[in-house]
């Protein structure tokens, strides 16, 4: 089946500083790919929406110059956390959209835990 | 917007039991998935439906898109059942997933 990997599984960084985390899939294209965040004890909610070659559709409350996207090609997108938080701690977890099984199949990464101290 | 009601939020069961989790929406969607989710945090994609049923080993599924309401059944269930169920619906196309609140399921030997 689909793969999607997620880099790095885990991260500790000291408030101020940026993360990058990476999504890729493995054996498809993807067409879209998602930005869910899952904070301790609560459901998921979607961060943005990726379409490769063009900007992010974010969500409402989701500060963009903060949580930038980069959906360079079909295989990698990336969400970078700047001059990141303790409030930014968080379980971050990607999805892509496979073309050719059609836009509603979602597949998920395994998720990057980010601790900001 | 739409709104996802899982229930039960907590489920303890004994292994064997038949298991029922329930899922209703406010909006009409393109699809519903079921997701399980364990300690780690990883996700697994259990069912994608937009109508009818679904079986996949002792996981069925089940969607009435008239009343807005999901199952996900467990047969014989095993402690290795145990994780939390997440109902997530799509409006269609490039819509990203809006979630329930999940249910965690334990099930005990």
């Amino acid at each position: 089946g689909a793969v999607v990997s997620q880099h790095p599984s885990w991260v500790i960084c000291k408030s101020g500083t940026s993360v990058k985390i990476e999504c890729r899939s493995l054996d498809f294209q993807a067409t879209t790919m998602f930005w869910y965040r899952q904070f301790p004890k609560q459901s998921l909610m979607l961060m943005a929406t990726s379409n490769e070659g063009s900007k992010a559709t974010y969500e409402q409350g989701v500060e963009k110059d903060k949580f930038l996207i980069n959906h360079a090609s079909l295989t990698l997108s990336t969400l970078t956390v700047t001059s990141a938080h303790p409030e930014d701690s968080s379980f971050y977890i990607c999805s892509a959209s496979a073309l050719a099984a059609g836009t509603d199949t979602q597949y998920f990464g395994p998720g990057t835990r980010l601790t900001v101290l | 917007k739409n709104e996802v009601e899982q229930s039960p939020q907590n489920l303890t069961a004994q292994e064997g039991e038949f298991i029922t989790i329930n899922c209703s929406y406010s909006v009409g969607i393109s699809a519903l998935h079921w997701l399980q989710q364990h300690p780690g945090g990883g996700i697994v994609s259990l069912f994608m439906l937009s109508s009818g049923k679904k079986k996949h080993g002792r996981l069925i599924a089940t969607i009435n898109i008239q009343e807005k309401h999901s199952s996900l059944h467990i047969t014989a269930s095993h402690p290795r059942d145990s994780a939390v169920y997440i109902c997530a619906v799509s409006g269609g196309g490039a819509d990203g997933l809006t979630f329930g609140k999940g249910t965690h399921l334990i099930i005990q030997p």
